[in-house]
């Protein structure tokens, strides 16, 4: 258990509506990734951030954005949600130190109807 | 940029049988490789992780894989599988300058049959 935790755990939204996930983790770690899982597709990396304030795009990060103002928190934003945006969201972090291995956080199972 | 094939979608396997999953991957640099297990309704859990030194890499729960950097694979292996170890497998690969994004494959998905 890397300390990670993800909310809310379910959602059930409308098309056209905002929406936000939230990840917090509790070891201070600096690099943080949302990906979204898909039958057939594995995991795809949709955003990522390397500190506060500092964050890159993903191999699918079209309708996405996040925000992380503190080192424990990382938001993923869905500024109008869509039905091809039904999926299950997960947030990761680097492990610290040379392992480089990623832990991944519980996921948010997110249907947008 | 990385790419990642797994080259079976679905593995069934009886029992205690060996079973073998597939990964190719490909990179124009040095990388980190990475299995990781999802079971059902569950996040995901790290299995074993290449970075360098020995090419055949021991796991959790009796996994292993090999490192072939001519062939670009890193295949899992168990030689005994048992009906807990029915799950999804994910190969992931990084490049090796650290803390970059893993890419993941599409997936096995491992079926033991009692």
């Amino acid at each position: 258990d890397a300390g990670i935790t993800q909310s809310p755990r379910h959602k059930v939204t409308e098309t056209g509506t905002p929406v936000t996930l939230r990840c917090h983790q509790t070891e201070n770690h600096r690099y943080m990734y949302w990906y979204r899982q898909d039958p057939g597709h594995g995991l795809r990396l949709i955003h990522y951030s390397y500190g506060v304030k500092d964050t890159d795009k993903g191999e699918v990060s079209d309708g996405y954005s996040v925000s992380r103002s503190k080192t424990e928190d990382f938001l993923l934003t869905l500024e109008s949600a869509t039905s091809s945006q039904t999926s299950v969201y997960f947030c990761a972090i680097t492990a610290g130190g040379n392992s480089y291995e990623q832990y991944f956080g519980p996921g948010t199972r997110l249907t947008v109807t | 940029a990385q790419s990642v094939t797994q080259l079976d979608s679905q593995v069934p396997v009886f029992e205690e049988a060996p079973v073998e999953l597939r990964c190719n991957y490909s990179s124009s640099v040095s990388v980190y490789l990475f299995w990781y297990v999802q079971y059902p309704n569950q996040g995901l859990q790290l299995l074993l992780k290449y970075l360098s030194g020995s090419t055949l890499v021991k796991g959790i729960n009796g996994f292993e894989a090999e490192f072939n950097k001519s062939q670009t694979s890193f295949h899992l292996r168990k030689p005994s599988v048992h009906i807990s170890d029915t799950a999804e497998y994910f190969c992931a690969v990084s490049e090796n300058s650290g803390n970059t994004p893993l890419v993941f494959g599409k997936g096995t998905r491992l079926s033991v049959i009692a």
